[in-house]
């Protein structure tokens, strides 16, 4: 257990619709990034959210955005989902060297 | 841009053999390395670390030292157990301020029969 939770735990969306992830993080973390893990691969960084600032982005689209809120949880949002957004979505905090994974959200866009 | 490199799968070992996994990075700076592991179904949990060169990052039985002269970060267990059966990720961050993004291998899925 590292403390941080996501929701939902799967999803289905049709493509073109626009979806929302959500993460709470590890208590006292106040850096959250977001990881996009296809079937079969690594994971890949979206972003990262310092003090509710986008310090970081991947190569990901304007269509993937995000926000961090006071108490350090997190958003991610996709506008006009395609099917290769189909993924698992991770949320992962840090604290010192070590980022904390959550359990993740599989997205199924069909 | 930094990136890893890890020894493609799958692996298929029998109960008490020797795992070997080989990683190799290339990076800027002075990154920190990791080893993550993804049982079936489940969210990255962090196995082991190492953050400047000759480090050995060990937990559970599984060891890995970060070898700055070969740019490499292999993970070794002597015995493995059927529970062991997972894919292990090699990841790397900058280390720098606000550069804690992780950079992942594309996994090497384990698995151990009894």
């Amino acid at each position: 257990e590292t403390g941080v939770t996501q929701s939902p735990t799967h999803l289905i969306k049709t493509r073109g619709q626009q979806v929302t992830l959500r993460c709470s993080s590890q208590s006292g973390h106040n850096t959250v990034s977001w990881y996009q893990q296809a079937l079969g691969q690594g994971p890949q960084f979206i972003f990262q959210y310092y003090r509710e600032e986008e310090n970081g982005r991947g190569n990901f689209p304007p269509r993937f955005s995000g926000l961090q809120f006071p108490n350090y949880s997190s958003e991610l949002n996709v506008n006009a989902l395609e099917l290769d957004d189909s993924a698992l979505y991770l949320c992962a905090s840090r604290g010192g060297y070590e980022q904390y994974f959550g359990p993740g959200t599989r997205l199924t866009v069909t | 841009g930094d990136s890893v490199t890890q020894m493609e799968g799958p692996v298929t070992l029998s109960e008490e053999a020797f795992l070997t996994i080989n990683c190799t990075y290339t990076a800027t700076g002075y990154p920190s390395l990791f080893w993550y592991v993804q049982y079936p179904g489940e969210g990255l949990q962090l196995l082991l670390k190492a953050t400047k060169a000759d480090d050995k990052g060990s937990n559970k039985g599984f060891e890995a030292t970060y070898r700055k002269e070969t740019t490499s970060f292999h993970l070794e267990k002597g015995s493995v157990q059927v529970s062991d059966s997972a894919v292990y990720f090699c990841a790397l961050s900058g280390g720098r301020s606000n550069d804690y993004k992780l950079s992942f291998g594309a996994g090497t899925t384990v698995t151990v029969r009894a």
